[in-house]
C-alpha cells in the first residue's frame, strides 16, 4: 500500500523558515517523480514544486522560486521542502504527492498545514 | 506559463442529472510525438486530499466510477458526470502537464440542486 505522510508544519513569523518532511512507503521511491502542492484557506491546490526520482530536475512555481529547496533523501525514502522567508500568503496546507507516469498525481498524503501570522 | 481556466466556478445539478465541467489551456497540452493530452482531473472533498479521477484528459484512473468522463483535446476539455450521485458533491481541478509549471485550473464546486 502506498504511503505518504507530511510533517514539520506549524506557526512561523513572517520572514521565519520551515522545513517539511513527507516519509513514502509502499513503493520504489527512487523511480518517481514528486510533488508538493499547497492548498491555502478557502482557495484551490497549487502546484509548488518537483523533483526527478534521482533528484534532478527541480522546478518550481514562481511565487517561490528562491525561496524554497525541494529534496530528497532515497535511502531514507522522504521528500523534504525547505522553506525561507516565509510570507503571510505562503500559509496553507501543504501536500506531498506522488506522479502517476508523467500524467496526473496519483498518491497524495493527509497535508501538513503551514501558518505564517506573527 | 500555461494558464488553465475552468468554467464554471460553481453549478447546482437536481440527483441523477448531468454535470458538465469545462477547462481551457491558454496553450495546447497535446503532445504530438505521442498524440496524448497531458490533462487530469481530480475531485476535493473537504478534509480529504484530492482523488486523481481522470488522466490523459479521457482515461478513468482504477476504480473511478464510470460515470465520470473526461473528453476534448488540444485546449478544450470537459469532465461530464453522468448522473449525478450525493457523494459526488465536491470540487473539481484540471491540471495540465505539459509543462514544468504543472497549473491547476481554478476549481468547479458541484452541488445538488
Amino acid at each position: 500500500e502506498v504511503r505518504l505522510e507530511e510533517s514539520g508544519g506549524g506557526l512561523v513569523q513572517p520572514g521565519g523558515s520551515l522545513r517539511l518532511s513527507c516519509a513514502a512507503s509502499g513503493f520504489t521511491f527512487s523511480s518517481y517523480y514528486m510533488y508538493w502542492v499547497r492548498q491555502a484557506p478557502g482557495k484551490g491546490l497549487v502546484w509548488v514544486s518537483q523533483i526527478g526520482g534521482d533528484g534532478s530536475d527541480a522546478r518550481y512555481a514562481d511565487s517561490v522560486r528562491g525561496r524554497f529547496t525541494i529534496s530528497r533523501d532515497n535511502a531514507k525514502n522522504t521528500l523534504y521542502l525547505q522553506m525561507n522567508s516565509l510570507r503571510d500568503e505562503d500559509t496553507a496546507l501543504y501536500y506531498c504527492a506522488r506522479d502517476h507516469g508523467g500524467s496526473g498525481v496519483e498518491y497524495w498524503g493527509q497535508g501538513t498545514l503551514v501558518t505564517v501570522s506573527s | 506559463d500555461i494558464v488553465m481556466t475552468q468554467s464554471p466556478d460553481s453549478l447546482a445539478v437536481s440527483l441523477g442529472e448531468r454535470a458538465t465541467i469545462n477547462c481551457r489551456s491558454s496553450q495546447s497540452v497535446l503532445y504530438s510525438a505521442n498524440n496524448k493530452n497531458y490533462l487530469a482531473w481530480y475531485q476535493k472533498k473537504p478534509g480529504q486530499p484530492p482523488k486523481l479521477l481522470i488522466y490523459w484528459a479521457s482515461t478513468r484512473d482504477s476504480g473511478v466510477p464510470d460515470r465520470f468522463s473526461g473528453s476534448g483535446s488540444g485546449t478544450d476539455f470537459t469532465l461530464t458526470i453522468s448522473s449525478l450521485q450525493a457523494e459526488d458533491v465536491a470540487v473539481y481541478y484540471c491540471q495540465q502537464f505539459y509543462t514544468t509549471s504543472r497549473a491547476f485550473g481554478q476549481g468547479t464546486k458541484v452541488e445538488i440542486k
